[in-house]
């Protein structure tokens, strides 16, 4: 079965600390793959996608499917990093075309003290 | 600059009452999703669209119906509300494809008594 996996409910670190938020997913086909974050009283929106290779407030994440896993980094966390994250991956299904359903993670709460 | 909404923040219901969350969306997006967010829990897919009149059943569709009259607005209805409902609604909207991005609603935090 399609699933993904954080383990870490909260990680706590200081502010200038490397940062590494666990992801591991089970999938059979090949994945898309997303991170997902909410910051205090706001929405729920997109941090970051595997397709695209790109680094999003200094965080970065890589794909690696013979661990599968797609571990969130950042190599100096801010103050401003506090906040919800989870991990996705996109279920492929076909409805009269093809429709990707998210399948989130628990969700990991970062908090960086000062 | 994508728009979701959703019509209510904070809604108070009683045990047994019959309970509408709307979501409009303005992005022409042709998928909309309805979850809930629960401590712990993470995201659980309740219900999703993928085009007028159509809808599939998520993760946890037990105890709740959708309708999806319009292309923008996604509805939610609890036929009968009860405790264990008490949660966030997130609503989201999406395009085709595996690799598109959800756009989030604010969502709405329901309290049932």
């Amino acid at each position: 079965a399609q699933r993904v996996t954080q383990p870490e409910k909260l990680l706590s670190v200081f502010k200038g600390a490397p940062v590494e938020l666990k992801c591991n997913y089970s999938y059979s086909g090949s994945p898309e793959l997303f991170w997902y974050v909410q910051y205090s009283r706001q929405r729920l929106q997109l941090l970051l996608r595997h397709i695209s290779r790109e680094s999003i407030k200094g965080f970065t994440a890589d794909l690696n499917k013979g661990e599968t896993s797609f571990h969130l980094k950042k190599p100096f966390a801010q103050e401003e990093d506090s906040a919800m994250y989870y991990c996705a991956l996109s279920e492929v299904k076909n409805y009269g075309g093809s429709q990707g359903n998210l399948i989130f993670g628990k969700g990991t709460k970062l908090s960086v003290k000062p | 600059d994508v728009k979701v909404t959703q019509s209510s923040r904070y809604l108070v219901k009683r045990t047994g009452e019959k309970v509408f969350l709307e979501c409009v969306q303005d992005m022409d997006h042709e998928n909309m999703f309805w979850y809930r967010q629960d401590p712990g829990l993470g995201l659980r897919l309740i219900y999703f669209s993928y085009d007028v009149k159509m809808k599939e059943k998520g993760d946890i569709p037990e105890g709740y119906s959708v309708s999806r009259e319009k292309k923008e607005r996604f509805s939610l209805i609890l036929e009968s509300a009860s405790t264990n409902q008490t949660s966030m609604y997130l609503c989201a909207s999406g395009g085709q494809g595996a690799t598109y991005e959800q756009y989030f609603g604010p969502g709405t935090r329901l309290t049932v008594t």
